[in-house]
């Protein structure tokens, strides 16, 4: 089975904080992504990575950065944290699509971020 | 711009009866994939069903199937005989071909209850 997981499920960190969320896979799946999810609006694509030390913006990259050293592992930084970033973060995995539309990503458990 | 649209924020539906979760979709590219997933209150997103745009018979899994209307840009998903463990929010996903793997846009997610 495809496992990913995410380094905390709850998480509290005060504003100005310098916050790391590690997700990891199993699975030697060249794509990986972080969402958030937020009430009424679903998940949005904060940052994903396709390849080691590759990244690519997602639709709301504004305050995170993201870091790949490794294929299996993913991070997402918060430099400075603030109020409006509480919310659900979720990590997702794929292989390589190729072209193809089919591209079932898989999904972590989630990391609830509270900041104060 | 892709967009996906749930226009139902809850549902109800009886044990044992088969209710119908909407989405719509907007994008201008050929080859797409439209996915559902299911997040129980515990967090995890699973995979339920996809359905890619070439494809000429509706996907079916399980109790699961899509009612996709091309023309319309509308992907259903149909749950047949409810179950109290349906219990949970949808969401509608489409896959964007990129170059170097998809992403995923999902709609704002429909929350199901199952009434006993």
């Amino acid at each position: 089975d495809v496992k990913v997981t995410q380094s905390s499920r709850y998480l509290v960190k005060r504003t100005g904080e310098k916050v790391f969320l590690e997700c990891v896979q199993d699975m030697d799946h060249e794509n990986m992504f972080w969402y958030r999810q937020d009430p009424g609006l679903g998940l949005r694509l904060i940052y994903f990575s396709y390849d080691v030390k590759m990244k690519e913006k997602g639709d709301i990259p504004e305050g995170y950065s993201v870091s790949r050293e490794k294929k299996e592992r993913f991070s997402l930084i918060l430099e400075s944290a603030s109020t409006n970033q509480t919310s659900m973060y979720l990590c997702a995995s794929s292989f390589l699509s190729s072209g193809s539309s089919y591209n079932e990503q898989f999904f972590g458990p989630g990391t609830r971020l509270t900041v104060l | 711009a892709q967009k996906i649209t749930q226009t139902q924020p809850g549902m109800f539906v009886q044990e044992k009866e088969a209710v119908t979760l909407d989405c719509t979709y907007d994008t201008s590219d050929p080859s797409y994939g439209l996915f559902w997933y299911k997040q129980p209150s515990s967090g995890e997103m699973i995979f339920l069903i996809y359905q890619g745009s070439y494809d000429q018979q509706n996907a079916t899994e399980g109790r699961y199937s899509l009612n996709f209307q091309k023309a319309r840009k509308s992907a259903n998903l149909v749950i047949s005989a409810s179950q109290l463990g349906d219990s949970a929010m949808y969401f509608c996903a489409m896959s964007i071909v990129m170059e170097y793997g998809n992403k995923l846009v999902f709609g704002a997610g429909t929350i199901l209850r199952v009434k006993s």
